[in-house]
């Protein structure tokens, strides 16, 4: 079946440690998003890619680093510079001219003890 | 203001009953307006997706756009407790970049049986 994997599901990490949240699609598409979700809040766009090997800021860039050398898999690293890391993170892919269309995995939930 | 209101609710319904969902927006400028569906501790799923104003209807859902009055409803008619999730209003200006979609907060439904 195609679709979007994220893993790990859950992670726990102590403040002060990096952590690298994995996405992997097999849907061919050539677009992919790094989304955070907070209680209360909408969805809000960390990073994007449209193409392989680049990749673009969204609105909240600020702490997080991805890479994209491979189109099926676009990482997240939440580094320790992120204030507030504890969240739950969506990854998205898409297809050129498929407008608003985005299909999403089942997330990363990370907390920070 | 911000560019998208969504009423968080929660909003609780006795199954059967008709449910309104509804977002506002700023942007004059908005085209592409979309409904997903995201249940608990899941991934956002693609509902219903309309270009410009006017209805569209798929099944028990209706997804109504007025730009005039700058206003996006979903109505759910014959509730199910399978309908009991998170609604997010997506909206874009432009329908070749999903990087800008801009979301909604979500309101959380709950169907009673």
């Amino acid at each position: 079946d195609g679709g979007i994997t994220q893993s790990p599901k859950y992670l726990f990490r102590k403040e002060g440690q990096n952590v690298t949240l994995s996405c992997e699609q097999n849907l061919n598409h050539d677009a992919m998003y790094w989304y955070r979700q907070d209680p209360g809040q909408g969805l809000r766009l960390i990073y994007y890619s449209q193409i392989v090997n680049d990749f673009q800021k969204g609105d909240i860039a600020e702490g997080y680093s991805v890479s994209r050398e491979k189109k099926e898999s676009f990482p997240l690293t939440v580094t320790s510079a992120q204030k507030n890391p504890t969240a739950f993170y969506l990854c998205a892919s898409s297809t050129p001219g498929a407008a608003g269309e985005l299909f999403f995995g089942e997330g990363s939930r990370l907390t920070v003890l | 203001q911000k560019e998208v209101e969504q009423d968080p609710g929660p909003l609780s319904v006795p199954e059967g009953a008709i449910v309104s969902l509804n977002c506002t927006y700023s942007n004059s400028a908005f085209q592409y307006f979309m409904w997903y569906r995201q249940y608990s501790r899941k991934g956002p799923e693609l509902l219903m997706y309309t270009y410009s104003s006017g209805n569209k209807e798929d099944g028990r859902f209706t997804a109504q756009v007025d730009k005039s009055s700058k206003y996006i409803s979903l109505f759910i008619r014959d509730s199910q407790p399978s309908d009991s999730a998170t609604y997010l209003c997506a909206m874009s200006a432009s329908g070749g970049s999903n990087y800008k979609l801009t979301f909604g907060k979500g309101t959380l439904l709950t169907v009673n049986p």
